[in-house]
């Protein structure tokens, strides 16, 4: 079974600092994805990356960045949290050969206060 | 702009009865579909997939019909479980890996 794990399922920040969300997956896929879950707003996509250091922005990437030094490991960055990013964030991978599913990680639940 | 919605945010469904969850689409380019399934506190996960090819695909008690005229897709689950209480979500792609998801339907199976 593939798995997803995210570093955190539970987080708390204050305003301003500087935020790291990590992402890691155990199938060797190629693509690896961050999103964010709202109420009302589904799943939005924050930037994806199909292969190491290759990154791509989604819909809505404003007051994100990323990182992806090796193939398993996601990471997503707010450089100065705000309260508007607070937000359900959900990491997902994807073999990359033409097959669409995604598999999810369980999620973090960030509050920025 | 939405380019995939989930015009009912909720619906309720008794037990045994069939339960039917819409999406509908606006752009044409989309050319493969998946339904996923998320529980409070997990991640979505994958139940059933469709491509432009087809007009129906069926797994067990899942069965997803597209309509690609009305460019619209909907989930059919027969009979409905206790345990198929959760939020679904449709999502669309355009021929790559990168896939547009609604907005979600909490589903809600009545014992």
């Amino acid at each position: 079974d593939v798995k997803v794990t995210q570093s955190s399922r539970y987080l708390v920040k204050r305003t301003g600092e500087k935020v790291f969300l990590e992402c890691v997956q155990d199938m060797d896929h190629e693509n690896m994805f961050w999103y964010r879950q709202d109420p009302g707003l589904g799943l939005r996509l924050i930037y994806f990356s199909y292969d190491v250091k290759m990154k791509e922005k989604g819909d809505i990437p404003e007051g994100y960045s990323v990182s992806r030094e090796k193939k398993e490991r996601f990471s997503l960055i707010l450089e100065s949290a705000s309260t508007n990013q607070t937000s359900m964030y959900l990491c997902a991978s994807s073999t990359g050969q033409g097959a669409y599913e995604q598999y999810f990680g369980p999620g973090t639940r960030l509050t920025v206060t | 702009d939405q380019q995939v919605k989930q015009n009912s945010p909720s619906l309720s469904v008794q037990e045994g009865r069939i339960s039917i969850l819409n999406c509908d689409y606006t752009n044409s380019m989309f050319d493969y579909f998946l339904w996923y399934k998320k529980y409070p506190a997990e991640g979505p996960t994958f139940l059933i997939s469709i491509s432009s090819i087809k007009d129906k695909n069926e797994d067990g008690r899942f069965t997803v019909f597209l309509n690609k005229s009305a460019k619209h897709l909907s989930l059919h689950i027969v009979p409905s479980q206790p345990g198929d209480s959760a939020v679904y979500f449709c999502a669309a792609s355009e021929g790559n890996e990168k896939l547009t998801f609604g907005t979600g339907t909490r589903l809600t199976i009545i014992p």
